[in-house]
């Protein structure tokens, strides 16, 4: 089946923690990317990448670091988290294999306290 | 720049009530639009999406969209609501080819009362 998954789907942290939301896709999609949904902004690009080790800004990339170094994983690295951060986070995937259709993973929903 | 607006923030409908949400775009080229479906706790659901052809779109779950090059538009409707479409719907836009940024609207609550 194919799916992209996130994790952890839910995590509490604390602020200036390190923290890394993984996401892996079994499609051999080139493309990954992360999103953030807040709450009458809609869904936001974070970063994106278009194949391993290309990996570039999307429009709210500040507090956040991504790496490509295998296809099928594409993490989120939080490396000093704050309370800003607190949001929906969603992965998201797509390659020749599937068109032009993004698919997205669960969701991951962070606080930072 | 390009952009994606959705007209309805919320949305209020009785069951059995006709569904229409508006969506226009600004993108400088030929695009590819699509409508997600996010139910509650849940992630976002490929409602349906349009690249080329007929400018009528049909989905999942008795969805329809238009597409409307000089409006700018892809309203998404749905003739007869159900409780079960309480969810929010988002509008995406990109550009065709390649791997070009989905662009989000800010998404529509819709809310079906029994």
């Amino acid at each position: 089946e194919a799916q992209v998954t996130q994790n952890p789907r839910y995590l509490i942290t604390v602020t200036g923690k390190k923290l890394t939301v993984t996401c892996s896709q079994n499609m051999n999609h080139e493309y990954m990317s992360w999103y953030r949904q807040d709450p009458g902004l809609g869904l936001r690009q974070i970063y994106y990448s278009m194949n391993v080790e290309v990996t570039d800004k999307g429009d709210v990339p500040e507090g956040y670091k991504v790496s490509r170094k295998e296809k099928r994983n594409f993490p989120l690295i939080l490396e000093s988290p704050s309370p800003n951060q607190t949001s929906l986070y969603f992965c998201a995937s797509k390659g020749a294999s599937s068109g032009n259709t993004i698919y997205f993973g669960e969701g991951s929903w962070l606080t930072v306290v | 720049a390009q952009s994606v607006s959705q007209h309805n923030h919320h949305v209020i409908l009785s069951e059995a009530a006709s569904l229409e949400l508006g969506c226009n775009y600004s993108y400088g080229g030929t695009v590819n639009l699509f409508w997600y479906v996010q139910y509650p706790g849940q992630h976002l659901q490929l409602l349906l999406k349009y690249f080329s052809g007929d400018p009528l779109v049909k989905g999942i779950k008795g969805f329809e969209a238009e597409f409307i090059k000089s409006k700018f538009s892809f309203n998404l409707r749905k003739p007869s609501v159900q409780w079960s479409d309480t969810a929010e719907y988002f509008c995406a836009v990109n550009g065709s080819g390649g791997y070009n940024k989905l662009i989000f609207g800010a998404g529509t609550r819709l809310a079906v009362h029994p």
